[in-house]
């Protein structure tokens, strides 16, 4: 089945303990992107790949990094979270920019 | 600054009623225009990708219009059902790979 996978789903953390969260596709797309969802605002986008060792900030860049070491991975890592990241986070991907975008199942981080 | 402009916000509609909703985005630079539905709980699903002017897209019930040149798509739906209630997305690019998503349509169905 084509999907995005997303991990954690869930988490609840402290500010200031690094943590990662993975996205993986299965449908061999090269662009992949990761979202925040706040109330209010819209999808926001934080950072974006075009294939792999090829990234670029989005609209929301700070505090967050990203890799994109195989195409089928794209995990954003959080150094440092402060409680002003948490938020819905989503991933998604597609083979090209006038593609559909496919999303993740989000994930809901807490940052205490 | 772009911006992605939905209105309206949300909006309440009777079964059976047919409605639209508007998305503005900027008319210049434009690549593609993306519609997604958005249900309460789930992740966003792709409905449509707009990219001519002009541009008319159906998939049952929804269909969509574009017009690139005063930067406005609409999404119709006939015949609302209760199964239609959800957050309807647009997203504008202009070709560099970022999205920007406007705030949504915030649709519920009554019965």
């Amino acid at each position: 089945e084509a999907q995005v996978t997303q991990n954690p789903r869930y988490l609840i953390t402290v500010t200031g303990k690094k943590l990662t969260v993975t996205c993986s596709q299965n449908m061999n797309h090269e662009y992949m992107s990761w979202y925040r969802q706040d109330p209010g605002l819209g999808l926001r986008q934080i950072y974006y790949s075009m294939n792999v060792e090829v990234t670029d900030k989005g609209d929301v860049p700070e505090g967050y990094k990203v890799s994109r070491k195989e195409k089928r991975n794209f995990p954003l890592i959080l150094e440092s979270p402060s409680p002003n990241q948490t938020s819905l986070y989503f991933c998604a991907s597609s083979g090209r920019m006038d593609n559909e975008q496919f999303f993740g199942p989000g994930t809901r981080l807490t940052v205490l | 600054i772009l911006n992605v402009e939905q209105s309206p916000q949300s909006l309440h509609v009777q079964e059976g009623d047919s409605t639209n909703f508007t998305c503005s985005f900027p008319s210049s630079n434009f690549y593609a225009l993306h519609w997604y539905r958005w249900e309460t709980a789930k992740s966003p699903e792709a409905l449509f990708v707009m990219t001519l002017n002009g541009d008319e897209k159906k998939k049952g019930r929804i269909s969509a219009t574009l017009n690139t040149k005063e930067g406005y798509s609409y999404l119709y739906i006939k015949g609302s059902q209760p199964e239609d209630s959800a957050t309807y997305l647009c997203a504008y690019t202009s070709g560099t790979y970022k999205y920007i998503f406007g705030t949504g349509t915030r649709l519920k169905v009554l019965a």
